[in-house]
């Protein structure tokens, strides 16, 4: 039972241009969310999180919008530098154990 | 100061054969986590433990055991390989299971024929 879902597998984005990324999830339970972003051949590296009582977290070039209402959650990039490229994973906290479940992942592109 | 490490890189059995992935953290975690990736999917848990000497069951256990015989360590083993556990494994630890994040091994590619 997918919770959580990513409807884009890929983004193609503009060097510079902003990077939106999204994020849907079924289970108003879940409490914390987080953006995971990961490299070919390497282990996913945490990147932002927030908790549901709040509608944003900003960290640099990265923004985190949470819309509990439509239980969507979006991370912004800006500016999108060529180094971004990385499949991006989203994860939301399932219970008090601290166990993740996590999207399918978008593929994202910056080019030149 | 190494953080989650898992051994071996890669491995490839026969259908039938059976093996234990091996996963270590330097940083004192109580909570470890056991991972599989497959093209198209998220993360998908497989086992867990909330500190040593427990382990618990996450959403896709069957066909893997664990062992958390030491705080640092955390052992995924498959007792007879079959093709569906070909995946790429993922080892992941943390503070607590409150809300801070998980750290990540650089995974186990596992191919099984």
């Amino acid at each position: 039972d997918q919770q959580v879902k990513q409807n884009s597998p890929s983004l193609s984005v503009q060097e510079g241009r902003i990077s939106i990324l999204n994020c849907d999830y079924t289970n108003s339970m879940f409490d914390y969310f987080l953006w995971y972003k990961k490299y070919p051949a390497e282990g996913p590296t945490f990147l932002i999180s927030i908790s549901s009582i709040k509608d944003k977290n900003e960290d640099g070039r990265f923004t985190v919008f949470l819309n509990k209402s439509a239980k969507h959650l979006s991370l912004h990039i800006v500016p999108s530098q060529p180094g971004d490229s990385a499949v991006y994973f989203c994860a939301a906290r399932t219970d008090s154990w601290g166990k993740l479940q996590f999207g399918a992942g978008t593929q994202v592109v910056v080019t030149p | 100061n190494a953080g989650v490490t898992q051994t071996p890189k890669f491995r490839v059995l026969k259908t039938g054969q059976s093996m234990t992935l091996l996963c270590a953290q330097d940083m004192n975690h109580e909570y470890m986590y056991w991972y599989r990736q497959d093209p198209g999917m998220g993360l998908r848990l497989i086992h867990y433990s909330v500190g040593e000497g427990t382990t618990a069951k996450g959403e896709v256990p069957d066909g893997y055991n664990v062992s958390r015989l030491k705080k640092q360590n955390f052992l995924l083993g498959l007792e007879s390989a079959a093709p569906s556990q070909t995946s790429v494994y993922f080892c992941a630890s943390s503070y607590s299971g409150g809300y801070n994040e998980q750290f990540f091994g650089p995974g186990t590619r596992l191919t099984v024929l």
